[in-house]
């Protein structure tokens, strides 16, 4: 596709059952971010991959969240046990430069609510 | 590490007048600067990207400046339009990783 695809656009979920979100970047872009918006908050960085290098996974808040990019391509975080406080939309960014140097272009978001 | 302050926090303006919104950073040893606008419920849609060589980029309507020294970006919109009302976010590089910090944003609204 021509943008940043996430999946689900929506998901809501029982306390404690565990989620994964899908991040599909745009063809070619090598960096990956996973971000998190909370309501009246700003954005949270989650974590980011860049190629074949380690991620660095500095911002996940807890050890139940998780993130895999497959392939260099598509990315899914997961989050176990969900908890309330994980209810949030969790926002994909893909660049096709490296770090910060280059534009990051984001997908819709996957809404996510923990009941 | 880097921290991102937007003023206003929200915005109210009749259509056709030119407006500023404000951001500022602590750490001015940025290579960037990126300016985007988010629609309800949707994701961020990229508007403009300084680059720390540049002072100013423009892109249409919209005018984004650069000041590393003083640690100040603004985004100037002229004649707006009630198209243009969004919430406005700047994000500066954390120094030494490969991270943005975003503002809080400055929500627009423009009245016909």
């Amino acid at each position: 596709g021509a943008g940043v695809s996430q999946s689900p656009s929506n998901k809501v979920t029982e306390k404690g059952k565990d989620v994964e979100l899908r991040c599909d970047p745009i063809s070619g872009h090598t960096a990956l971010y996973w971000y998190r918006q909370s309501l009246g908050q700003g954005l949270e960085f989650l974590i980011y991959f860049q190629g074949n290098s380690a991620p660095d996974k500095s911002g996940l808040p807890s050890d139940r969240f998780s993130a895999e990019r497959t392939g260099g391509s598509v990315s899914t975080l997961t989050i176990q046990r969900t908890q309330q406080e994980d209810s949030a939309v969790y926002l994909c960014a893909s660049s096709p430069r490296p770090g910060n140097t280059g534009e990051l272009f984001f997908g819709e978001g996957s809404r996510l609510t923990v009941l | 590490k880097q921290e991102v302050t937007q003023i206003p926090a929200a915005l109210s303006v009749p259509e056709g007048e030119n407006l500023v919104l404000n951001c500022s950073f602590t750490d001015s040893a940025i290579y960037n600067l990126q300016w985007f606008r988010q629609d309800p419920g949707k994701g961020l849609t990229s508007l403009l990207l300084i680059q720390s060589s540049q002072r100013e980029q423009t892109s249409g309507r919209l005018n984004a400046s650069l000041d590393k020294s003083s640690g100040r970006s603004t985004l100037y919109i002229a004649a707006s339009q009630p198209g243009d009302s969004a919430t406005y976010l700047c994000a500066a590089p954390n120094s030494g990783y490969s991270t943005l910090t975003f503002g809080k944003g400055t929500m627009l609204l423009v009245s016909p």
